[in-house]
């Protein structure tokens, strides 16, 4: 099934910029797409974006054009850069694996990214 | 966009009853609908997929319906484990959806 660990979170200031990273194991991680998922204090889930196994990339309208999914298959790492970075940024950012045809089945504990001046 | 649509946000039941949860899409998703169970400071965890398929290790009073543009998730007997928010979502190739949430309590 596999285990899934991000990392990277932090505090930066509007305008700033993070990576996060998302640490894969006990799966073949070039075989399967990564989406990023994040959730901000007191609300729901919302979807990021998504990279396949062909890298192909996808991304939710509120990130698009500052964000970048990306992945590394020779360390098994997935990241996310986040490019000018606003105050509605601020939340919690899971990683997940995606399976094929279907959703997010594995997921990391989250590594909360905090947004002020 | 799809957009989906829980309710109710919240709901308290007492031990033993059986819940019912909503999720409506803004156009048909032919099936394409999960379930996730979140607890406080934990993620959120696969229940079901494809509307009805109960995900592997997940107890079966959970169970899964519906089609085309409404759905229903049931807690068969509520249990004091199954205090949590419960969120739906739409998945496709490109892009994913969830709901708002329902957060059930014991009554």
């Amino acid at each position: 099934e596999g285990q899934l660990l991000e990392s990277g979170g932090g505090w930066e200031q509007p305008g700033g910029s993070l990576r996060l990273s998302c640490s894969a194991s006990g799966f073949i991680f070039s075989s399967y797409a990564m989406s990023w998922v994040r959730q901000a204090p007191g609300r729901g889930l919302e979807w990021v974006s998504t990279i396949n196994e062909y890298d192909e990339t996808y991304y939710a309208d509120s990130v698009k054009g500052r964000f970048t999914i990306s992945r590394d298959n020779s360390r098994n790492t997935l990241y996310l850069q986040m490019n000018i970075v606003r105050a509605e940024d601020a939340a919690i950012y899971f990683c997940a694996k995606k399976l094929p045809y279907i959703t997010l089945d594995v997921w990391g504990p989250g590594t909360t990214v905090t947004v002020s001046s | 966009d799809i957009q989906m649509t829980q309710s109710p946000s919240s709901l308290s039941a007492s031990v033993g009853d059986r819940v019912t949860i909503t999720c409506r899409a803004s156009q048909d998703i032919y099936s394409s609908l999960a379930w996730y169970q979140q607890k406080p400071g934990k993620a959120p965890k696969l229940l079901i997929y494809a509307s009805s398929r109960l995900e592997s290790g997940v107890p079966s009073r959970f169970s899964g319906s519906g089609s085309e543009t409404d759905y229903t998730l049931t807690i068969s007997s509520l249990q004091p484990e199954d205090i949590a928010t419960y969120y739906c979502q739409y998945y496709s190739r490109t892009i994913l959806s969830f709901g708002g949430g329902s957060k059930v309590e014991i009554k």
